[in-house]
């Protein structure tokens, strides 16, 4: 079955410490993994994309990581920030007959930084 | 902002009743895909349109059809509203042109079934 488990569910923090968001994943074939920020609200927007090939793609003060032979990723935020409060979901997602992808989305972790 | 506006923004409506949900990609986008996303879960995949005709579908009965365009905009219809599908509809409009095929969302429409 094309699973995506994410962990913790919810997490705080205070501002300017770190934080690492893990991502499990069952789904086949494998195309690529994503990791999209959620505001309350609002669509989610998109953080870092990797292929199978890649194992760490950085943007800004985040940062993920692919082991694609144990299906695991990770998101890493550095320095955290009170806008960094959102939901974090990761996306993997598989291509099929026909043409486009499906995209198999984690149920997100929520994460809320606090002064 | 990523392009994909959504409309309308809330809307709530009964049991039995039917909706329809707009959404305009984002320019050069081809591919449209919708989501439902209950409240703190994530978006469950309902179908994609990609040049004007159904490209996948998820786990959702035939009550909820599209539509796409030839601008590729595109429209989601729910016939016979249950209570459960209240939530966040998300629209995502794609390019299969672009190497990495990357979603971006509308804001989404909130629905409320009463």
């Amino acid at each position: 079955k094309n699973q995506v488990e994410q962990s913790p569910q919810s997490l705080i923090i205070l501002e300017g410490k770190n934080c690492t968001l893990q991502c499990n994943y069952t789904v086949s074939p494998f195309s690529n993994l994503r990791w999209y920020k959620q505001d309350t609200g609002r669509g989610p927007v998109s953080l870092t994309i990797m292929t199978f090939s890649e194992n760490t793609k950085s943007n800004g003060r985040y940062t993920a990581t692919l082991d694609a032979d144990t299906k695991q990723s990770s998101l890493h935020i550095t320095a955290s920030q009170l806008s960094d409060s959102a939901s974090y979901i990761c996306v993997v997602t598989r291509s099929f007959t026909g043409g486009g992808n499906k995209l198999t989305f984690g149920t997100g972790t929520q994460l809320k930084v606090e002064l | 902002e990523t392009g994909v506006t959504q409309s309308p923004t809330h809307l709530i409506k009964t049991r039995g009743q039917q909706v329809t949900l707009r959404c305009s990609s984002q320019s050069g986008h081809n591919t449209v895909s919708w989501y439902q996303q209950a409240l703190g879960q994530g978006p469950q995949f309902i179908f994609q349109y990609y040049r004007e005709e159904e490209n996948g579908r998820g786990n959702f009965p035939p009550r909820f059809s599209g539509l796409q365009f030839p601008n590729y905009s595109s429209e989601l219809n729910v016939n016979a509203l249950e209570l459960d599908d209240s939530a966040l509809y998300l629209c995502a409009s794609s390019s299969n042109q672009e190497p990495t095929d990357t979603q971006y969302f509308g804001p989404g429409t909130r629905l409320t079934v009463l």
